[in-house]
């Protein structure tokens, strides 16, 4: 699985825009980026993934560069409730990645009111 | 939505013992992990199983053994609990895929062995 580097904490204000860069400058034409985020004392939350194109579901907005080599999560209205690590994954097809998570050191995001 | 629950949120047992750590998920996902997570080791994976009765290694077994009976169930199991097994343990499943594999996790057991 290829590289990522993400900034090692960010402060987000209450309700709003909460933009999370990663890069992934090695990535190849066959893998995905994906976004999990850790509250505090909980398992880690799937949020978002995404190949070429960007992705929005309801928790998120993932927007990929078009060289993919560098991605941002956006997490629209941020809350309190947002506070949490954030890890960017770079993955490939079952069968090369071994099916495992492997994450980085990821983004401590702390929302403030 | 996607529940695995985990049998214990805290857990404290001696050294020596037997523990049994049990992983429920409730969307009949194939696949099923269990992974132990500590402070400036990130998440390290312990074994994996893909169907029932199926289990593989992953990076971390020494000390560990699992099974899974039933397509629901993956329990992991500590035969002899050691103090360097205290840690968080997280049981993950997603869903069989070729090209993309989200997992979905529980809210962990954080184990203290004495």
């Amino acid at each position: 699985d290829a590289k990522t580097t993400q900034p090692t904490s960010m402060d987000c204000a209450e309700g709003r825009a909460a933009n999370l860069p990663c890069n992934h400058s090695t990535i190849s034409g066959n893998e995905y980026v994906y976004w999990y985020r850790q509250i505090h004392s909980q398992g880690p939350q799937y949020i978002i993934h995404g190949l070429k194109n960007n992705e929005t579901n309801e928790m998120a907005s993932l927007i990929i560069t078009e060289d993919r080599k560098s991605s941002t999560l956006i997490l629209p209205h941020a809350t309190l409730r947002d506070t949490a690590v954030y890890y960017c994954i770079v993955r490939g097809a079952w069968e090369a990645a071994g099916n495992k998570l492997t994450f980085g050191g990821g983004t401590r995001v702390l929302v403030k009111p | 939505d996607v529940k695995v629950t985990q049998s214990s949120r805290y857990l404290v047992k001696r050294t020596g013992e037997k523990v049994f750590l049990e992983c429920v998920q409730d969307m009949d996902h194939e696949n099923m992990f269990w992974y132990r997570q500590d402070p400036g080791l990130g998440l390290r994976l312990i074994y994996f199983s893909y169907d029932v009765k199926m289990k593989e290694k992953g990076d971390i077994p020494e000390g560990y053994s699992v099974s899974r009976e039933k397509k629901e169930r993956f329990s992991l199991i500590l035969e002899s609990a050691s103090t360097n097994q205290t840690s968080m343990y997280l049981c993950a499943s997603s869903p069989p895929g070729q090209f993309t594999d989200t997992q979905y996790f529980g809210p962990g057991t954080r184990l203290t062995v004495l």
